[in-house]
């Protein structure tokens, strides 16, 4: 258990609704990242959350928005859902702000699903 | 354009024998490598890294080695038990603009350890 947490575990909507994944960071952890690995890709980095700001911007749509809350608990918000954002969708969390020494620590993922 | 490629999808290993899982990169800029073992239904977890200033670096049964002529690492696991039977990720990051990293990961080999 890596005590970052995700909910929910599996979600399955229609095309053109919007979802709000939830990640909750390890304890004493600043850091909130997010991934999207598809079925034929590597995780792709989404966005990384720092304290409350953004802090760096991956490959996310613009129909994908998140957020980091004063709990420091974290929101990825994905609207105009298409077929193609199926997809597992990871939270990492990090103490710090990213550096090399900086571990990521992986929540167990959600898994959207698009029909 | 995969700028970190892991070419085997799959390995299968004895028990007790060498695994060694390659990687190979094409951005000359990475500077720090890491390693990260995923068990099904769970996130990635973080394994093992290795700075570009090091050709190798150990952690009990867990080797990463660097060629950085070759743009080549790769991860030994010695004695290769069946516990070890995960998806393996290479992944590596560069420092851009604003102290900022992010991590560019690979597709995974999956390894099975047989008893």
């Amino acid at each position: 258990d890596s005590g970052v947490t995700q909910t929910p575990k599996h979600l399955i909507t229609a095309t053109g609704q919007r979802v709000t994944l939830r990640c909750s960071p390890r304890s004493g952890d600043l850091s909130v990242y997010w991934y999207q690995q598809s079925l034929d890709q590597g995780l792709q980095f989404l966005i990384q959350y720092y304290n409350g700001e953004e802090r760096a911007k991956g490959n996310i749509l613009e129909r994908f928005s998140a957020q980091q809350f004063p709990d420091l608990h974290s929101e990825l918000n994905l609207s105009s859902l298409e077929l193609g954002d199926s997809a597992l969708y990871f939270c990492a969390s990090s103490v710090g702000t990213g550096s090399t020494t900086d571990t990521q620590y992986f929540g167990p993922g959600t898994r959207l699903t698009v029909l | 354009d995969q700028q970190v490629k892991q070419n085997s999808p799959s390995l299968s290993v004895q028990e007790g024998r060498i695994s060694i899982l390659n990687c190979d990169y094409t951005n000359s800029m990475f500077d720090y490598f890491l390693w990260y073992k995923k068990y099904p239904a769970e996130g990635p977890t973080f394994l093992i890294s290795i700075s570009s200033i090091k050709d190798k670096n150990e952690d009990g049964r867990f080797t990463v080695f660097l060629n950085k002529s070759a743009k080549h690492l790769s991860l030994h696991i010695v004695p290769s038990q069946p516990g070890d039977s995960a998806v393996y990720f290479c992944a590596a990051t560069s420092k851009n603009a604003g102290n900022n990293r992010k991590l560019i990961w690979g597709l995974g080999t999956s390894l099975a350890v047989n008893p």
